[in-house]
């Protein structure tokens, strides 16, 4: 089975400082992707990688960037937290096809104060 | 940008009951897929099922796909308690590895 495994799945920080949010798979996925999920507007993309360095915008990247130095894993950097980015962060991978069904981590609740 | 939309956004039924969602997208798709959330956790791919498959079959699953109405159905027959969870579509517009989720159904199943 695959496992996507995110470093933690509580955690609070104050506006300003710089977060780190990661990600580690174990299936030599080449498709890594980052998610944040708030009630009522299910899951929306933030950034996703298809191969160590590569990176793509998804649909909400503004205060976010990634890194992707390993292929199994996928670091979510937030520059300076803000309040409104109080939220559930979800991890996934994928194999490199194109539709393939992804796999998700179980999350981080992340808590700016 | 939200492609799918669950219908309805919460249900409630008995155990034994069979629960019905649906999921309507706008665009073109290459395959409809849907995940189940359980309270506090990650999603859990269920099935896939193809632009040229009509219908699919997976245990106590069964999902429809009608491209002409850009819409899914999955039914869950005889629910459990443990069904409860959240259950979203996602769809594969072909364009590069990503989907795009709904928003999601609530399911309550109770004894």
């Amino acid at each position: 089975d695959v496992k996507v495994t995110q470093s933690s799945r509580y955690l609070v920080k104050r506006t300003g400082e710089k977060v780190f949010l990661e990600c580690v798979q174990d299936m030599d996925h080449e498709n890594m992707f980052w998610y944040r999920q708030d009630p009522g507007l299910g899951l929306r993309l933030i950034y996703f990688s298809y191969d160590v360095k590569m990176k793509e915008k998804g649909d909400i990247p503004e205060g976010y960037s990634v890194s992707r130095e390993k292929k199994e894993r996928f670091s979510l950097i937030l520059e300076s937290a803000s309040t409104n980015q109080t939220s559930m962060y979800l991890c996934a991978s994928s194999l490199g096809q194109y539709g393939q069904p992804q796999h998700f981590g179980d999350g981080t609740r992340l808590s700016i104060l | 940008s939200q492609q799918g939309e669950e219908d309805p956004q919460a249900l409630s039924i008995q155990e034994g009951e069979n629960a019905t969602m649906n999921c309507s997208y706008k665009t073109s798709i290459n395959n409809l897929q849907w995940y189940r959330q359980n309270s506090g956790r990650g999603l859990v791919h269920l099935i896939l099922i193809r632009s040229n498959e009509r219908e699919k079959h997976s245990g106590r699953l069964r999902v429809t796909l009608d491209t002409s109405k850009k819409s899914s159905s999955l039914l869950i027959t005889a629910s459990r308690a443990a069904d409860t969870a959240s259950y979203f579509c996602a769809t594969d517009a072909g364009t590069a590895s990503k989907l795009t989720f709904g928003t999601g159904t609530r399911l309550q199943v109770t004894l």
